[in-house]
């Protein structure tokens, strides 16, 4: 039963603190995004990859937010220094390139920033 | 500029039909219409997408307008566990793009 996994589930730091979200695609995907998620303004695209390199990142704070996929199997988003407004559910999908596929979402990293 | 348009919400009976609508009057051509559903604390899953013909599968219907300006996403029988928040979207080859998804309340 292939799925995208995101590590951690669930995730509490101090302000200012560096936090790590990870994500496993489905193995032959070659498409990964990351989205954010809060109340306030729904899910948002923060990034997307295909084949690995990076397509779009618009949709991230540039001074404080990376993503990167060191391989094919490992996507990473990366917060430094994290605020309080960080605080969101993080989701990360994988697809394949084409405007008829579906994307698989993962379980999402719940972040607490205090 | 929102490229969809839902209702915020709806309403229906257990075991009822539910057809839950989706405006993408500026769609183009090539773009598909996609629908994604996010049950309570998971993620987004999809549903469903079509270009131009009607399509089912196990999960349900969509009526896509001969204009493709609309489409309604059908559940056949609803059940507590179709209680979500509905997405659609209108792409191309590019990222989904949530809107606020109509929210489905199933009454027993």
């Amino acid at each position: 039963d292939a799925r995208v996994t995101q590590t951690p589930r669930h995730k509490v730091t101090e302000m200012g603190q560096e936090v790590t979200m990870r994500c496993q695609p489905i193995l032959g995907h070659n498409t990964v995004f990351w989205y954010r998620q809060t109340m306030m303004q729904g899910l948002e695209l923060l990034a997307y990859f295909r084949n690995r390199a990076p397509l779009d990142d618009s949709g991230m704070p540039k001074d404080r937010f990376s993503a990167e996929m060191p391989d094919a199997t490992l996507a990473t988003l990366k917060i430094q220094p994290s605020e309080p407004r960080d605080s969101a559910v993080y989701f990360c999908a994988s697809g394949l390139q084409g405007a008829s596929t579906e994307a698989f979402f993962g379980q999402g990293t719940r972040l607490t920033v205090v | 500029d929102a490229k969809t348009t839902q209702p915020n919400s709806m309403e229906s009976n257990e075991e009822e039909p539910v057809h839950l609508p989706c405006n993408h009057s500026t769609i183009s051509g090539t773009d598909y219409i996609h629908w994604y559903r996010q049950l309570p604390s998971q993620g987004p899953e999809y549903v469903i997408h079509g270009l131009t013909s009607n399509v089912n599968n196990r999960m349900a219907s969509l009526a896509i307008a001969e204009d493709r300006k609309s489409s309604t996403l059908i559940l056949h029988r609803a059940t507590l566990r179709d209680a979500a928040v509905y997405y659609c979207d209108r792409s191309g080859n590019t990222p989904l793009v949530f809107g606020k998804g109509t929210r489905l309340s199933v009454i027993a």
